[in-house]
Parts: structure tokens; sequence; C-alpha cells
């Protein structure tokens, strides 16, 4: 059973910056493209960001670029987001997500498995 | 970005009956080379993360009940519960892969008459 454990969420001021981190297991991390995915409260899922198996390449979503990264340590099967210059519309339940097998290691796909989520409030 | 339009945004189905969730894209999905629709649906319900259902337009997750189905291409898609039940009142998603930023649709809320 593939797990996937966020954490690091809380409440920043605008302008702060705050680390999630999500730690898997039962899956071999090393081999699959891994992703962030956040839901503002009562909204839709929004795709923030993904790094290749080996993170050799990422990708992020406009909104985020120049300010959230996306890292990866494969001998701590733990995947990790930065966000720094935090925004009231960054107010959101994140989502650490698998990709699936094959190509998913190396592309953007679809997502395979979620995490439960880490709620992260941007409010002063 | 590709633009994903789901409509209806909420139904309400009577138990055993089908429900139909449609989906739009703003740009073919569809990757010519492998004859592939980049396209996935999941099913989310209250205070839980999403869950796969459909990727590749109608190929079903392991695990998955068959009275879910996908079906369409290009930029057309549905979803159907064929025979809905109780346990499926959720809001369901379709998702694009055909092109990074991976792109949702708006979200359709499934409830019982």
């Amino acid at each position: 059973q593939v797990q996937l454990v966020e954490s690091g969420g809380g409440v920043v001021q605008p302008g702060g910056s705050l680390r999630l981190s999500c730690a898997v297991s039962d899956f071999t991390f090393s081999s699959f493209g891994m992703h962030w995915v956040r839901q503002a409260p009562g909204k839709g899922l929004e795709w923030v960001a993904f790094i290749r198996y080996d993170g050799s390449d990422k990708y992020y979503v406009d909104s985020v670029k120049g300010r959230f990264s996306i890292s990866r340590d494969n001998s701590k099967n733990t995947l990790f987001l930065q966000m720094s210059s935090l925004r009231t519309e960054d107010t959101a339940v994140y989502y650490c997500a698998k990709g699936p097998p094959g190509a998913g290691s190396y592309h953007p796909y679809y997502f395979d498995s979620w995490g439960q989520g880490a709620l992260v409030t941007v409010s002063s | 970005d590709i633009v994903m339009t789901q409509f209806p945004d909420s139904l309400a189905v009577s138990l055993g009956e089908r429900a139909t969730i449609n989906c739009k894209s703003s740009q073919n999905v569809l990757y010519s080379s492998n004859s592939k629709n980049y396209l996935a649906w999941y099913q989310q319900k209250p205070g839980q993360p999403p869950k796969l259902l459909i990727y590749w337009a109608s190929t079903r997750e392991s695990g998955v009940p068959d009275r879910f189905s996908g079906s369409g291409s290009g930029t057309d898609f549905t979803l159907t519960i064929s025979r809905l039940q109780a346990e499926d009142v959720a809001v369901y998603y379709c998702q694009q892969y055909y092109i990074p930023p991976l792109t949702f649709g708006g979200g359709t809320k499934v409830e019982i008459k």
C-alpha cells in the first residue's frame, strides 16, 4: 500500500516562507516522478509542480515560478516543496502525489496515489 | 494553457440510475503518434484526497468498480457511472496531461436524488 505523508503546513504571514515535506513508503521512490497539487478551501484542484524521478527536470505552474521550488532526497524517500514570497492566494491544502510508472517518471502525467494533504494558510 | 471545462457543475441522480459527466478541453489532447488521449478522471469525497479512476481517457485504474467508464477523444470526454450507488457521492474532476501546466476541470458534484 503506497503511503505519502505530508508535513510542514501551518500559518504564515504574507511574504513569508514555508517548507513542506512528503515522506513516502512502500514503493521505490527513486523510480517515480512526483508532484505537488493544491486545493484552496472550497475550490477545485490546481497542479503546482513536478519533479523527475532523479531530480534532473522540474516543471511549475506559472503562478509559483520563481517563488516555489520542488526537490527530492531519494536516499530519504522524501519530497519537498520550498515556498517563499507567499501570498494570501497560496492558501490551500497541498497534496503530494505520485506519478505513474514508465513515462510518468520522466514527464508530468496523471497522479495514481495521493497523500492526505497539508494545510498552508497565508494570513496576516 | 489548456482549459478544461466540465459540465454540468452538479447533478442529482437516483440510486441505480446513470450519471454522465462531460469534460471539454480547449485543445486536442490526443497524441497522434501513439493514439492516446492524455486525459484522466478523479473522484474526491468530502475530507479526502482525490482518487484516480480513469487514465488514458478510458483505462480503469486497478480496483475501480466497472460501473465507472470513460470515453471520448480529442477534445470531448465523458465519465459515466452506470448504476449510481450511495458511495459514489463525490466531486469528479477531469485532468489533461498532454502538455504542462497540467490542468483540471472545475469539478462536477454528484448527489443522490
